[in-house]
């Protein structure tokens, strides 16, 4: 069974802070790792993903995100944030196994104070 | 580039009563899908189609029923509405054979039933 854990619920930073936002999973086989942005009443927008080669993968915006095998995590990085990035924020995992169907984490609210 | 069109934008329904939620998109993808977003919580995969004519049952397909009628449109049945529900629907569309696919979603549907 695959699943995905993100542990924050709440991620609370100032204008300009870096940010991490963390996501661990537990599968076993080949799979594809993504980030969604879902700002407030809207849908999910993809920000990126993995699914092999370089462990560290680009995304808009300025977020890039890196895949750990050993520690079965793909969290999520930005290096300064901006009050636009405020949304909810949601790792996803999906593999040949399951076909294709993502797998999302419970999400993580990111409020940017000024 | 590609829109979802989801409605209605809100719904407001009584309990036991049927309702019917509509999804269109112009990306000409193959796959559409049918996730229940409740507060707090991540998405869950209520029903998905791989093509026109296809449905395959999520996680949570219990209570529902949908309809794919045509290569763009997918539509999502609630069977019965159970009082005090409130959730979102999203709708989202991926090209085919892509478990390394990036999904785009529709804004939803708000459900709430009195």
């Amino acid at each position: 069974t695959q699943t995905v854990s993100q542990s924050d619920a709440h991620v609370t930073v100032f204008e300009g802070d870096s940010v991490e936002l963390r996501c661990n999973y537990s599968y076993g086989g080949s799979i594809y790792l993504s980030w969604y942005i879902q700002h407030h009443g809207h849908g999910l927008q993809f920000l990126l993903k993995y699914y092999s080669g370089n462990p560290v993968v680009q995304g808009v915006n300025g977020f890039e995100a890196e895949f750990s095998k050993s520690d079965s995590s793909f969290h999520l990085r930005k290096a300064s944030v901006h009050w636009s990035d405020s949304a909810v924020y949601f790792c996803a995992v999906s593999s040949n196994y399951n076909q294709g169907k993502l797998i999302f984490g419970q999400g993580t609210k990111l409020s940017i104070k000024p | 580039g590609g829109i979802i069109t989801q409605t209605p934008k809100f719904l407001i329904g009584q309990e036991g009563q049927k309702l019917t939620l509509k999804c269109q998109q112009n990306f000409n993808h193959d796959t559409m899908y049918w996730y229940r977003q409740d507060s707090g919580k991540g998405l869950r995969l209520i029903y998905y189609s791989i093509t026109e004519n296809d449905l395959q049952k999520g996680d949570l397909s219990e209570g529902y029923d949908a309809s794919r009628e045509k290569k763009s449109s997918f539509s999502l049945t609630v069977t019965s509405a159970q009082k005090n529900e409130m959730a979102v629907f999203l709708c989202a569309s991926s090209i085919l054979g892509g478990h390394y696919a990036e999904q785009f979603f529709g804004p939803g549907t708000r459900l709430t039933v009195l």
